[in-house]
């Protein structure tokens, strides 16, 4: 079991650049999180779906930002023209999703973007 | 809709004493309390999780946290930490039924010296 994997690793844009994030939750999870965290904000949720669902994207600022889950195996977070204040470590986190809420999370090591 | 606090950012102490990290949660119902742990240029691992029966419930490692309802508080401890135990600490709460999303403190950062 490789865990949550999420790609790139790191990530440098331009101003104004698109970013595409890839979260591959762990085989058979079935709810995927999406969470920002900085330094001084600390983990904000972003998103979340359940059986590639979009069930909570109350945390998502509302232009830019958009997330999918087109499959099973894969969500994408893509940030349309990128602003410096977007810059961040993205984490992905997926669970098994039975439909209990006390589920632990399982985090990948997340994406940092870095936007100049 | 359910939150977080960690009053304290940073929180330093000596190797081999004890530790509370502390967190306050807002949620009008029960929730399900957690503490994770983001070890250095590592992913957030789950120390525990609680719900109910005992307020006090033991975790990996040597931690322990104890939920009190009528503090709204989940604070984390341990006896005697190593200097391994530096990271950075986060609360998170759930709730019970409906929207299962998970809300996050801001996290304290454990520096343990020598």
């Amino acid at each position: 079991n490789a865990g949550v994997i999420q790609t790139p690793r790191h990530k440098v844009t331009g101003k104004g650049q698109e970013a595409t994030l890839w979260c591959e939750p762990i085989s058979g999870h079935s709810a995927v999180f999406w969470y920002r965290q900085t330094i001084v904000q600390g983990l904000e949720f972003l998103t979340y779906f359940r059986n590639q669902a979009p069930i909570d994207d109350s945390g998502m600022p509302k232009e830019r930002f958009s997330a999918q889950m087109p499959n099973q195996s894969h969500s994408t977070l893509k940030i349309q023209s990128t602003q410096p204040q977007d810059s961040a470590v993205y984490l992905c986190a997926s669970s098994l999703g039975g439909g209990v809420s006390n589920e632990r999370l399982f985090f990948g090591h997340g994406t940092k973007l870095s936007v100049l | 809709a359910q939150s977080v606090t960690q009053p304290d950012a940073r929180v330093t102490v000596s190797e081999g004493a004890s530790l509370q990290l502390r967190c306050k949660y807002s949620y009008s119902a029960t929730p399900y309390l957690f503490w994770y742990v983001q070890y250095p240029r590592q992913g957030l691992q789950m120390l525990l999780k609680y719900y109910s029966g005992d307020p006090v419930v033991q975790g990996v490692n040597g931690f322990e946290a104890e939920f009190s309802k009528s503090d709204s508080s989940f604070h984390l401890r341990k006896a005697s930490v190593h200097w391994s135990d530096s990271a950075v600490y986060f609360c998170a709460v759930s709730a019970a039924t409906g929207n299962y999303k998970y809300v996050f403190g801001a996290g304290t950062r454990l520096k343990v010296i020598a």
